[in-house]
């Protein structure tokens, strides 16, 4: 099955400054990458996703970038502020017939913007 | 506004007392899921629907149950729940099989005592 591993798994920033974070997929038919934020005490918020046809998709200050030959993708912060902080998951989607809507989760990593 | 409700927010049972937590959606989508979150790790996925097609994940627990009398509405059933069962509870729907998106209810925070 889909193996997503997830860096770092903490990460402090100082407002203004970007935050980066990387994750890794092991099956190479997932077709399907979300990245969720989850504030504490609070269900996962879909917050940017990308599909295996398109290489980086981007919404305001977050963006995303797809390596289908290295099978990783990344999550991109830019001018991050104080209420950026809070657990973000990457997740993948295997699309062959059969895994249907299953996604798997990466271990999440714990964001902390700094004033 | 549509969404996904989980009720109670905050539950807790006896060691080997059964539990029920609910799912409710307004958003009229086929598939509902159930996951399971414990303290710093990533949502695990216990089971889902589609329509009333259920489909089990291979290592959830026999003690694990769902039921889904409708589309609006999902049950989880812990039948004995062991300590190791506290965690976050996790419902999601998306709209079809095709749906790449899944929308997350705000979870059912466990205590087992």
């Amino acid at each position: 099955g889909e193996n997503v591993e997830q860096h770092p798994s903490t990460l402090s920033v100082q407002e203004g400054d970007s935050a980066v974070i990387k994750c890794t997929y092991s099956d190479s038919a997932s077709n399907y990458f979300p990245w969720y934020k989850q504030e504490l005490g609070k269900g996962p918020q879909l917050i940017i996703d990308i599909r295996s046809n398109v290489g980086e998709k981007k919404d305001q200050r977050i963006a995303v970038t797809l390596n289908k030959t290295a099978k990783h993708f990344s999550l991109h912060i830019t001018e991050t502020q104080p209420e950026d902080s809070a657990v973000y998951f990457c997740a993948a989607r295997n699309g062959v017939t059969g895994g249907g809507n299953k996604l798997t989760f990466g271990t999440g990593t714990q964001l902390k913007v700094e004033l | 506004d549509a969404m996904v409700i989980q009720n109670p927010r905050y539950q807790v049972t006896q060691f080997g007392k059964p539990v029920t937590l609910s799912c409710s959606q307004t958003l009229n989508h086929n598939v509902m899921y159930w996951y399971q979150q414990k303290s710093s790790q990533a949502p695990k996925l216990l089971f889902h629907y589609y329509d009333k097609d259920f489909n089990n994940e291979a290592d959830t627990p026999d003690n694990f149950q769902s039921r889904r009398p409708n589309t609006s509405f999902c049950f989880l059933d812990i039948r004995s729940p062991g300590l190791g069962d506290a965690a976050m509870y996790l419902c999601a729907t998306s709209r079809d099989r095709a749906s790449h998106e899944q929308f997350f209810g705000p979870g059912t925070r466990l205590t087992v005592l």
